[in-house]
């Protein structure tokens, strides 16, 4: 089945240090994407970042890298040099290729601190 | 910011009324999907337009209704509400459908807080 695992409900972390975010998957399509969201508490998501299944490189983009490891099906979000902005809800997501929809997990609350 | 938008930002209905939401798409998209987030969870998938068809459904009842316009736009209609249909409901816009290609970013407008009394 289909299904997203986030099994950090809260993270904290001081302003400019880095912080990995947890995101486990499970899916038996071999052709899949995964998604990054940040939601602040206005509510829009906004996207972060993306890494597909058949990627031999980790996605990056500016502050953000995905570690992808595949065989243990997990996409953990890595921020490096953490900013106050960066205090939201984070959500990773999964859509399939046979079905276009995104699947999404029950989020991380980030605060960064000074 | 993205091109989606959402009306209304806010809206309060009592329980057994109808509801009708809107979104308008990004430029040049044409799907729009439909989720609603309870507090404290995840995005739920409740239904796809592409093209101005229902591509796609998730779990939800058939009071749970929509239109997609030649323009793209949506609406969501949501009959006989019930107080488990407040959440905040995010509409988002892509270039897909069936067939899609699978980096195929979604853009989310700010979304629609219901609250049902």
């Amino acid at each position: 089945a289909q299904k997203i695992t986030q099994t950090q409900p809260g993270m904290f972390v001081q302003e400019k240090e880095a912080v990995t975010l947890d995101c486990t998957y499970d899916t038996s399509d071999p052709s899949y994407g995964l998604f990054w969201y940040k939601q602040p508490s206005s509510g829009e998501m906004i996207f972060l970042i993306y890494q597909g299944s058949y990627d031999q490189q980790n996605a990056t983009e500016g502050r953000y890298s995905l570690n992808f490891q595949k065989a243990r099906k997990s996409a953990n979000l890595v921020i490096s040099a953490s900013q106050l902005g960066d205090s939201a809800m984070y959500f990773c997501a999964m859509r399939e290729a046979s079905y276009d929809k995104l699947i999404f997990g029950t989020g991380t609350r980030l605060q960064v601190f000074p | 910011e993205t091109g989606v938008t959402q009306s209304p930002t806010h809206l309060i209905k009592t329980r057994g009324q109808q509801v009708t939401l809107r979104c308008s798409s990004q430029s040049g998209h044409n799907t729009v999907s439909w989720y609603q987030q309870a507090l404290g969870q995840g995005p739920q998938f409740i239904f796809q337009y592409y093209r101005e068809e229902e591509n796609g459904r998730g779990n939800f009842p058939p009071r749970f209704s929509g239109l997609q316009f030649p323009n793209y736009s949506s609406e969501l209609n949501v009959n006989a509400l019930e107080l488990d249909d407040s959440a905040l409901y995010l509409c988002a816009s892509s270039l897909g459908g069936i067939g899609g290609t699978m980096n195929t970013e979604a853009f989310f407008g700010q979304g629609t807080r219901l609250t049902v009394v």
